[in-house]
């Protein structure tokens, strides 16, 4: 079993949509989660750290369920300009050592 | 504010070339730094990492090597690129020693690598 693993898409919706992402881990003692998002041919960005209780940025939502060891992405009202990989990000037994998810694809279409 | 810069951004090089890759951080002390490679389409594979000055940890064999001169340069060499070092590299860095991170690494803009 992967580290983390990701469904790769591609995610095809239309603007305004809402769209969600999960990503499962395979080790529960993981503490700290992200998503980021990498757009073509750039380097990979944070999105947002993902808090146990929850957390909420704008149109973005990021919730963990440490029981089922999974990390959910909600978009809602997607943009054209969200289209990108989303990458699921947890770190290791080892610290600072982070492990990337192979991303999930995001397309919005007009 | 702490910035991280990689050159060059594109590199086109033949077969049994070498290669020199460098990443350096400003704007903060002791980072951990890292290589990654993304082939395209793929994800990414985490090449070297380094806690300190001269410490570096391999993930995966290949001739690629690593150096850490200085605390906040992170340096990618091979002595003869294959044709399957092609790849878009990444230069990252976190903060050393707190637990869980505050955040996730800060990528540098990536150098895109085209071995012919």
């Amino acid at each position: 079993r992967k580290e983390v693993e990701q469904d790769p898409g591609p995610f095809n919706v239309p603007e305004g949509a809402t769209v969600a992402f999960n990503c499962t881990y395979s080790n529960s003692a993981s503490q700290s989660f992200f998503w980021h998002r990498q757009d073509c041919r750039k380097e990979p960005k944070l999105l947002m750290s993902v808090y146990s209780s929850g957390n909420e940025d704008g149109r973005f939502t990021a919730q963990l369920n440490r029981a089922s060891q999974y990390i959910s992405l909600l978009i809602r009202d997607s943009k054209l300009s969200d289209s990108a990989t989303y990458l699921c990000v947890v770190n290791n037994n080892a610290g600072n050592m982070l492990t990337f998810g192979g991303g999930t694809r995001l397309m919005v279409k007009p | 504010s702490q910035t991280i810069h990689q050159w060059p951004a594109t590199l086109v090089q033949p077969v049994g070339s070498p290669l020199s890759l460098e990443c350096t951080v400003e704007g903060t002390s002791n980072p951990n730094l890292y290589w990654y490679r993304q082939a395209a389409g793929r994800g990414l594979q985490l090449l070297f990492y380094s806690v300190g000055i001269g410490q570096i940890s391999s993930e995966v064999p290949q001739n690629l090597s690593a150096s850490r001169p200085q605390d906040r340069q992170f340096i990618l060499s091979s002595k003869k690129l294959l044709l399957s070092d092609s790849g878009f590299y990444l230069c990252a860095w976190s903060v050393m020693g707190v637990r869980p991170l505050p955040y996730g690494y800060t990528f540098g803009s990536g150098t895109r690598l085209t071995v012919v």
